[in-house]
């Protein structure tokens, strides 16, 4: 699976968008980009996916760009619930010969305040 | 509650000793993933079983690790004679034989090992 870069820790105010970035410029052609978070304490949730096409879900909208060498997870009006820490993951889909078991970098911890 | 259930929430143990653990996957989900997760890291892949079938094994998991899914529903992981740095959080998580779909995580079992 192709290595995700992404910000160790972000701050986002109560009610406005958070966007969380990701680089993965080794990303290949069947590698799609998924996102997790995990709430303290708690086993990670996910969140979305996608291949090259932006997607939006009720959680999330993910912006994927042109070249497919990076990626924004925007939370469109981030609440206090959202603090967490945020993984970008790319990998293949399921079902094509492999696991696809989930590899987990760091995160990005995102603290929403008041 | 029909999500990943996990037995026990938190064990102590003492070095040497045996520990096992219990996933309760969601009842139609084929897949099941066991992830292990230190203080400030993302969870690290450990085995996977497709039904009853171990399909996939991390070099992370020693001979002193074992996982089983009898009869492809819970599945129960052990460790025996615990070292200090077994203490971590052991994730279980499932997913439906689906592409695309994402893994479901448990709450996790908190392993410490005095």
């Amino acid at each position: 699976d192709a290595k995700t870069t992404q910000p160790p820790s972000m701050d986002c105010a109560e009610g406005r968008a958070a966007n969380l970035p990701c680089n993965h410029s080794t990303i290949s052609g069947n590698e799609y980009v998924y996102w997790y978070r995990q709430i303290h304490s708690q086993g990670p949730q996910y969140i979305i996916h996608g291949l090259k096409n932006n997607e939006t879900n009720e959680m999330a909208s993910l912006i994927i760009t042109e070249d497919r060498k990076s990626s924004t997870l925007i939370l469109p009006h981030a609440t206090l619930r959202d603090t967490a820490v945020y993984y970008c993951i790319v990998r293949v889909p399921q079902d094509t010969g492999t696991a696809s078991k989930l590899t987990f970098g760091t995160g990005t911890r995102l603290q929403v305040t008041l | 509650d029909t999500g990943v259930s996990q037995n026990p929430r938190h064990k102590i143990t003492k070095r040497g000793q045996n520990v096992t653990f219990r996933c309760d996957p969601i009842s139609e989900h084929n897949r099941l993933y066991w992830y292990r997760q230190t203080l400030g890291q993302g969870p690290e892949f450990l085995t996977y079983f497709q039904n009853e079938a171990q399909l996939e094994k991390s070099r992370l998991l020693s001979d002193r690790f074992s996982a089983e899914r009898p009869k492809g529903s819970f599945s129960t992981l052990e460790i025996q004679r615990t070292e200090q740095g077994d203490s971590a959080m052991y994730l279980c998580a499932s997913s439906p034989k689906v592409v695309f779909n994402e893994q479901f995580f448990g709450p996790g079992t908190r392993l410490t090992v005095l």
